[in-house]
């Protein structure tokens, strides 16, 4: 079917805000992971699911961020009392299982704006 | 600490020509290697890894342990492969460490 699908695809909010990024991945893929992109950078790892439960939420930079993955498929983060330095793109991949053989597949991303 | 290194953020050569997009880094274990890529308006995607020793749309890359490098090669290089490339490192569970990427300009 399709591939991973992230919405919204362009978000602007203002300083203060809470936002919230959806992420939905293949179709059967147990694992899924989140990103995020800043400007000029690479992507910086934030957490993974394997299946519901956060297995490595080591990225997350504060207590801020929160993702959640209730039913095994969809993933929503969220990001509470927005800041400028949270503008970045984020992006969501997802894999079959979580075996360094199982290739990740990336989702277009989510551009977040944060004035 | 930066475990990734991608010391050049932008690459142009000719078309047929060679190409090496350097990749180093640091880690003390057995890693995980990758590179990605990422084409103009499209997804990042995986373009090989080093547990499979492939060589995708032409490019391989050797991993060398004592110089902790995974450069990018490919000895004749198209149009078609102008691009982002990141490496990136899986040290050990599921965080992936990416580089700050190349940017890859085949002139024609």
């Amino acid at each position: 079917g399709a591939g991973v699908s992230q919405t919204p695809s362009n978000k602007v909010t203002e300083k203060g805000k809470y936002v919230e990024l959806r992420c939905d991945p293949i179709s059967g893929h147990t694992a899924l992971y989140w990103y995020r992109q800043s400007l000029g950078q690479g992507p910086e790892f934030l957490i993974y699911f394997q299946g519901t439960g956060a297995a490595d939420d080591s990225g997350l930079p504060n207590d801020r961020f929160f993702a959640v993955r209730p039913e095994g498929s969809v993933s929503t983060l969220k990001i509470q009392r927005t800041e400028r330095g949270d503008s970045a793109v984020y992006l969501c991949a997802s894999s079959l299982s979580s075996g360094a053989d199982n290739e990740q597949f990336f989702g277009p991303g989510t551009r977040l704006t944060v004035l | 600490a930066q475990r990734v290194t991608q010391p050049e953020k932008l690459l142009s050569v000719f078309k047929g020509a060679p190409v090496e997009l350097k990749c180093n880094y640091s880690y003390s274990g057995s890693p995980e290697l990758f590179w990605y890529v990422q084409y103009s308006r499209q997804r990042l995607q995986l373009l090989l890894r080093h547990i499979s020793r492939e060589s995708i749309k032409g490019f391989t890359a050797d991993l060398n342990k004592g110089e902790t490098s995974f450069h990018l090669k490919k000895p004749f290089a198209q149009e078609e492969d102008s691009a982002m490339y990141y490496c990136a490192l899986r040290p050990t569970g599921n965080q992936f460490y990416f580089g700050t990427g190349t940017s890859l300009t085949v002139i024609p």
